[in-house]
């Protein structure tokens, strides 16, 4: 079975412009949940979804980020305007049940560089 | 303020020594996670522990999660190259709180 897929695998922008990250879940699952990683804040939750519905933004930087889950296969983070602080590695995660105990399977993330 | 610190932040060993990495918080959690992360690659999931003392075992992999619930160790024995990664620790505050990541335990084990 497929895993998570994401694209762009690396997404190279220039400050100011807007970055779209796109990300399937695998079949099945009700949970969706995006993450941020770099060396100094390490992994960070953005927002998560349950059945396409947004249920926890508050790890959602600035207004310059949103996200949306128009179907169950499918789900966006855009950035807009994009700043150099913004440069990190993006996972999108997914997971059956979103119980705490559950597995989260990761997709292989973005990594995004904003000169 | 990080909730779960992980320690250390860098290990570097030889293939066949044993080692013991820490997951520790001030805090109380409900279940805790490790993961562990290529280069390159998403986390994946190693083991989920949920009550306070218990004990899993995972091949050479052996995790505890502490008695009162607020720190987590994961021990190796006989390192191998292909052990080489970043370990994440995770931890939820209740059973359906998203999971908080410490910043990891980044190993290389060198042949």
């Amino acid at each position: 079975d497929a895993g998570v897929i994401q694209s762009p695998r690396h997404e190279v922008t220039e400050m100011g412009q807007e970055v779209t990250l796109r990300c399937k879940p695998i079949s099945g699952h009700d949970y969706l949940f995006w993450y941020r990683q770099t060396m100094m804040r390490g992994l960070e939750l953005l927002i998560y979804f349950n059945n396409n519905v947004p249920i926890d933004d508050s790890g959602m930087p600035e207004d310059r980020f949103s996200a949306k889950m128009p179907n169950a296969s499918f789900s966006t983070l855009k950035i807009q305007p994009s700043e150099p602080r913004d440069s990190a590695v993006y996972f999108c995660a997914s997971s059956l049940e979103g119980r705490a105990v559950d597995t989260q399977y990761f997709g292989p993330g973005t990594r995004l560089t904003v000169l | 303020t990080q909730l779960l610190e992980q320690s250390p932040q860098f290990l570097s060993i030889q293939e066949g020594e044993n080692l013991t990495v820490y997951c520790n918080s001030s805090s109380v959690f409900s279940s805790l996670q490790w993961y562990r992360q290529e280069p390159g690659e998403g986390p994946v999931l190693l083991v989920t522990v949920v009550t306070g003392g218990e004990v899993k075992k995972l091949k050479r992999l052996t995790f505890q999660f502490g008695d009162a619930r607020k720190d987590s160790s994961l021990h190796i024995t006989a390192a191998q190259p292909g052990d080489t990664g970043l370990y994440l620790c995770a931890g939820a505050y209740s059973g359906n709180t998203p999971l908080v990541f410490g910043k990891g335990t980044r190993l290389s084990v060198i042949a």
